[in-house]
């Protein structure tokens, strides 16, 4: 099973500055089969990026996701209010699914 | 739109049997895969496992391969995810989710259901 570590665990920032969250797979995703989910309280998950890097539908272009292989990363360029939140990395490469533990980025 | 809707929440005692479901519309429920993600009280999401309605094609996450059973019945659009003897570890959030469409397996998940809360106490 790929074991998918995310850091930071927290990220404290404020409004208008870069998030940058690092996910890392203990073996190689095939094909970018890598997505990314941001989560708040009492709400379902919500995809914001699929294939590594692909924005789905009706998410900000302030939202990009880049790498490949096993290192992949989730940039936030400046941070809305609105992006306060657990943000979970996932792959689907694999026979069996895995999530990250998940990055909360919390109001500095 | 597309969406998935789950029952409500439910409070069982250890032991107890559980069946929870998700009916999807607005799409071709039988061609798209449906997974179920677990979250527990504060904690993070869990993949469980993934049902192709269609044919019933099923994958277990090891970690849940036995403790649960995943279903459907593609006449009446509905997912279900089922225990046959609950433990109080069991106590979490359930989320359905929509998969890839036909052999695509290998998706992204792209619609959530709201989420079932399952409280196991004696």
């Amino acid at each position: 099973e790929i074991v998918l570590t995310q850091s930071p665990g927290t990220l404290s920032l404020s409004p208008g500055e870069r998030a940058t969250l690092s996910c890392r797979a203990s073996q190689s995703v095939s094909s970018s089969y890598l997505g990314w989910y941001q989560q708040k309280p009492g709400q379902a998950p919500r995809l914001l990026i699929y294939g590594a890097s692909s924005r789905a539908t009706g998410i900000p272009d302030r939202f990009s996701g880049s790498g490949s292989g096993t290192d992949f990363t989730l940039t936030i360029s400046r941070l809305e209010p609105e992006d306060f939140a657990v943000y979970y990395c996932q792959q689907y490469g694999s026979s069996s699914w895995t999530f990250g533990q998940g990055t909360r980025v919390e109001i500095k | 739109e597309v969406q998935l809707v789950q029952s409500g929440a439910e409070v069982k005692k250890p032991g107890e049997s559980l069946k929870i479901s998700c009916k999807g519309s607005a799409y071709s429920f039988s061609h798209y895969w449906i997974a179920w993600v677990r979250q527990m009280p504060g904690k993070g999401l869990e993949w469980m496992g993934i049902i192709y309605p269609g044919d019933s094609d099923t994958k277990y996450s090891p970690s849940f391969q036995g403790q649960v059973t995943i279903s459907a019945d593609k006449s009446i659009n509905t997912a279900y995810l089922q225990w046959s003897s609950l433990k109080a570890s069991d106590t979490a959030m359930y989320f359905c989710a929509r998969g890839g469409y036909g052999a695509k397996f290998r998706y992204h998940l792209d619609y959530w259901g709201q989420g079932t809360l399952v409280t196991v106490s004696s």
